[in-house]
């Protein structure tokens, strides 16, 4: 089955500007985390979305937020870019079996730059 | 808050050296990912262990719960093995990450 697909995969923008990273998770899973990779912090939580609600939220801003539809794609929605939201950004997706929470499959990661 | 740390944070073996990480958490867990970063930035999730040991390939993930510790290890190691190894715990909904562990296998 088809891997985790983040899209796009680069992307650069201007300070203030907003940005969408989208995220569709393999066929079946329901659960979309997403994280931020900078070479200074190294990979952090941001979010993670599971059928359609968010469920746990890491220690980010407000200009930080996200969706999940009902398909289980994911979006994050950067607003008012600062420099320092150049970084990768990954999701991974996995689902519960039996209560428990499977093992999660990451994307490519988006690479975003703020000029 | 989970303190994850790694050790080494970079190492260099030569083709064919038995590699140890190692990764010691401070806060009891539900599951401990074993993930690797080719450059370019996509991860591999290795293995996702709550107890005892994994064996996949070369490959071998232990993890001791009462001693909050794991460790990853690689067989006969080869320089596609080159890579970031990173060791993630997961505490109810909230993933943290050690800083990672950059190997580098020479031929």
């Amino acid at each position: 089955k088809a891997g985790v697909t983040q899209t796009p995969r680069y992307l650069i923008k201007t300070r203030g500007q907003q940005v969408t990273l989208s995220c569709s998770p393999i066929s079946g899973h329901r659960s979309v985390s997403w994280y931020q990779q900078t070479p200074g912090q190294g990979l952090q939580f941001l979010f993670e979305y599971f059928s359609e609600t968010q469920r746990n939220k890491g220690n980010f801003p407000g200009r930080f937020s996200g969706r999940q539809f009902s398909n289980s794609r994911s979006e994050m929605n950067v607003s008012t870019l600062e420099l320092g939201d150049s970084a990768l950004y990954l999701c991974a997706s996995s689902t519960l079996h039996r209560g428990r929470r499977t093992e999660a499959f990451f994307g490519q990661g988006t690479r975003l730059t703020v000029v | 808050k989970n303190e994850v740390e790694q050790s080494p944070q970079n190492l260099t073996a030569q083709e064919g050296e038995f590699i140890t990480i190692n990764c010691s958490y401070s806060v009891g867990i539900s599951a401990l990912h074993w993930l690797q970063q080719h450059p370019g930035g996509g991860i591999v999730s290795l293995f996702m262990l709550s107890s005892g040991k994994k064996k996949h390939g070369r490959l071998i993930a232990t993890i001791n719960i009462q001693e909050k510790h794991s460790s990853l290890h690689i067989t006969a190691s080869h320089p596609r093995d080159s890579a970031v190894y990173i060791c993630a715990t997961r505490t109810g909904n909230q993933f943290y990450f050690g800083t990672g562990t950059s190997l580098t296998v020479i031929p």
